[in-house]
């Protein structure tokens, strides 16, 4: 069973600029999660998706990030316009549906603003 | 507010040394505890969940134990690959975001 992709890897932008990331979760699995994990922390969800829907945004920052799944499966997550504090490792998880206890994290892709 | 304190934040054992980790909570009505291992430069990978009061599981050589206010991964005779940052998260009733504690960075020199 192939694992949660992600892409970019790595990201490297000045404040102020705009970055997308992507996310392809495993397949089956209807709950998508993004989080933000900055360096020497534990991960943070930013939002959850089951199938299309949002069941939790509370921690997503509005004004500069948005996130979308279009037909259930891939995801987008953006910033625009980036701020220095938004460097972390961006992580997308995904969990089978009525299942959420296990989530299963991709590999992430690393931001920095500078 | 659901909260989760790890510590210590980061351990160094010799090969073979035997030690805890532990992972404190605060949650309204306990749903699930979960421990994971993180890699240097990869996403979490998953370990055990526990769902209740006085529950263990064990993979290999390590073994979670949880109680009401607390949860320990213990590990026994350490090898250097056991060496990665482990990480416990908590899920509250009728939630399905985890929180994540801060995480122990473990080193286990040969």
């Amino acid at each position: 069973e192939a694992g949660v992709a992600q892409s970019p890897r790595y990201k490297i932008i000045e404040k102020r600029q705009s970055v997308a990331f992507w996310c392809n979760p495993i397949s089956g699995h209807a709950t998508l999660y993004w989080y933000q994990q900055i360096l020497g922390q534990g991960p943070k969800l930013l939002i959850q998706f089951q199938n299309n829907g949002v069941v939790d945004d509370s921690q997503l920052p509005k004004d500069r990030f948005s996130a979308e799944r279009l037909k259930g499966v891939d995801s987008t997550l953006k910033i625009q316009p980036a701020k220095l504090e938004d460097s972390a490792v961006y992580l997308c998880a995904s969990s089978r549906p009525f299942d959420s206890y296990e989530q299963y994290f991709g590999p992430g892709t690393r931001l920095t603003v500078t | 507010e659901d909260q989760v304190t790890q510590s210590p934040e980061a351990l160094r054992l010799q090969e073979g040394e035997s030690s805890s980790l532990n992972c404190s909570y605060t949650v309204s009505g306990l749903r699930g505890l979960f421990w994971y291992r993180q890699d240097p430069g990869k996403g979490p990978e998953f370990l055990f969940t526990l769902y209740s009061a006085g529950e263990e599981k064990e993979k290999e050589r390590l073994k979670a134990t949880l109680t009401k206010k607390e949860s320990f991964l213990h590990i026994t005779a350490p090898k250097p690959e056991d060496s990665a940052t482990y990480l416990c998260a908590v899920q509250a009733q009728g939630a399905q975001k985890l929180v994540f504690g801060q995480g122990t960075r473990l080193t286990i020199n040969p």
